[in-house]
């Protein structure tokens, strides 16, 4: 069965980096997955399309800060210089034959 | 710029029915395969349908199959969510979402309705 798994919180300092985790299920590790980040009452914002390989390709607008990479079943989102605006909720999502999957998202506080 | 709007939430008893649309602008509707997700309250995003391009390929979740029915109007650069037999854990900020094909990330995502069932 594929599922995602994500960490439910993480924190850092302003001006700090930050790496989140999404770690795809055994027998599933060289899926490609997307990166989402939803703000307070926002809707969720695509940030990033990240391969098995590590390579990765962001959205419209998403700043350098915003990075990705890959090892093994993970799926890391690095935020470097965090920024008051960076305080949102992270979700992973990954896709089968028409469906799609998303981790249960990591919330990230910038101290 | 890319637009996509929700509407047609609102309260509702459990059993009745709701139609939700969602209003697509700023690109090539009929180039791009359309979803719904929800997010329950204080909770994450569950994946609840997808539309090919053509309408010809249709998938569901289980939580939703039987009971849910996607649609799209490419002529009106419309999606649809028609909801029958609706329960309390339906109760959601739906949300319509596109990607360049039913397997592919969700590239862009509207601001939501939201579907309140309650006697």
């Amino acid at each position: 069965q594929l599922v995602l798994t994500q960490s439910p919180s993480a924190s850092a300092s302003l001006g700090a980096s930050v790496k989140l985790t999404c770690t795809l299920s055994s027998g599933h590790s060289d899926y490609a997955i997307a990166w989402h980040q939803q703000r307070p009452e926002k809707g969720p914002r695509y940030l990033m399309y990240l391969n098995s390989d590590g390579g990765h390709t962001k959205g419209d607008g998403i700043p350098d800060r915003f990075s990705g990479s890959s090892s093994g079943a993970d799926r890391y989102l690095t935020i470097s210089s965090l920024q008051s605006e960076d305080e949102a909720d992270y979700y992973c999502q990954t896709w089968g034959t028409g469906f799609w999957v998303f981790g249960g998202g990591t919330r990230l506080t910038v101290l | 710029d890319v637009q996509l709007v929700e509407s047609g939430g609102g309260l509702v008893q459990p059993g009745r029915s709701l139609r939700l649309s969602c209003a697509a602008s700023g690109f090539t509707f009929d180039d791009y395969a359309m979803h719904w997700v929800r997010q329950g309250p204080r909770k994450g995003l569950e994946w609840v349908s997808g539309i090919s391009w053509d309408g010809d390929i249709i998938v569901y979740a289980d939580s939703v199959k039987g009971r849910f029915t996607i649609s799209r109007d490419n002529a009106k650069n419309s999606l649809y969510l028609q909801m029958n037999r609706l329960r309390a854990e339906d109760m959601a900020l739906y949300y319509c979402a596109k990607s360049d094909s039913l397997a592919a990330a969700g590239t862009e995502w509207g601001q939501g309705t939201l579907v309140t069932v309650s006697s």
